[in-house]
């Protein structure tokens, strides 16, 4: 059973477009996380959810709004794609150890 | 606040060498530090982690790293390199905000391992 699991692996879209990244994650954790990779492999901290409430809010456009229905769940929906969108979402959970476990990644490009 | 500075963006060792990728930390309290490997297309594993305690961690495939707090460091090493080493490895440390951690990255280093 994949711990962390994200859908949709690859996003192809146009500019302007609306998508959605969902994660799931099964081991039990309260604390979720979305964080973005760039082409140059920079890992930047986007939002954080604990029991479903917003704890941590980066600087991120408003066309990005998490979602999270649940603890175990996680979305992220963007809104008016750009192309500096394109990049690697990783969703990632905690049990507040510190140590983060990671979604295989979702690669949205955006054309 | 808390930062991360990996010294080289690449570094590459010939299969059998030394392995030793830096890591220093900017952090106003004690800081939870981490080395995390992401192998081509997938997401990142941990490696390894510093709490407390013993200041040499080992982690997994014969990586180990040790925390120097006079220096301000977290290197990871390896004895000896292998072919399936080759990926990118990213060091961070970890704090708490309100009721959640949160975990800066380091810019990576991608390490190449040459026959």
């Amino acid at each position: 059973d994949t711990a962390v699991s994200q859908t949709p692996k690859y996003l192809v879209t146009q500019m302007g477009n609306d998508k959605s990244i969902k994660c799931e994650q099964n081991l039990g954790h309260d604390t979720m996380y979305w964080y973005k990779q760039d082409s140059k492999k920079f890992l930047k901290i986007m939002f954080s959810y604990n029991n479903k409430e917003l704890i941590i809010n980066e600087t991120v456009p408003n066309r990005f709004s998490p979602k999270s229905p649940d603890k175990a769940h996680l979305n992220l929906h963007i809104n008016s794609l750009e192309l500096g969108d394109s990049a690697v979402y990783f969703c990632a959970s905690t049990s507040n150890t510190g140590e983060l476990f990671f979604g295989e990644g979702s690669r949205l490009t955006v054309l | 606040a808390q930062s991360v500075t990996q010294l080289g963006s690449h570094v590459s060792v010939s299969e059998g060498a030394l392995v030793l990728l830096r890591c220093n930390y900017s952090s106003s309290v004690p800081p939870y530090l981490f080395w995390y490997v992401q192998y081509p297309n997938q997401g990142l594993q941990l490696l390894l982690k510093y709490t407390t305690g013993a200041t040499l961690v080992k982690g997994i495939n014969g990586f180990e790293a040790e925390f120097k707090k006079s220096e301000t460091s977290f290197h990871l090493t390896k004895p000896s390199a292998h072919m399936s080493d080759a990926a990118e490895y990213f060091c961070a440390v970890s704090y708490l905000t309100g009721t959640a951690s949160k975990l800066t990255f380091g810019t990576g280093t991608r390490l190449q391992v040459t026959l």
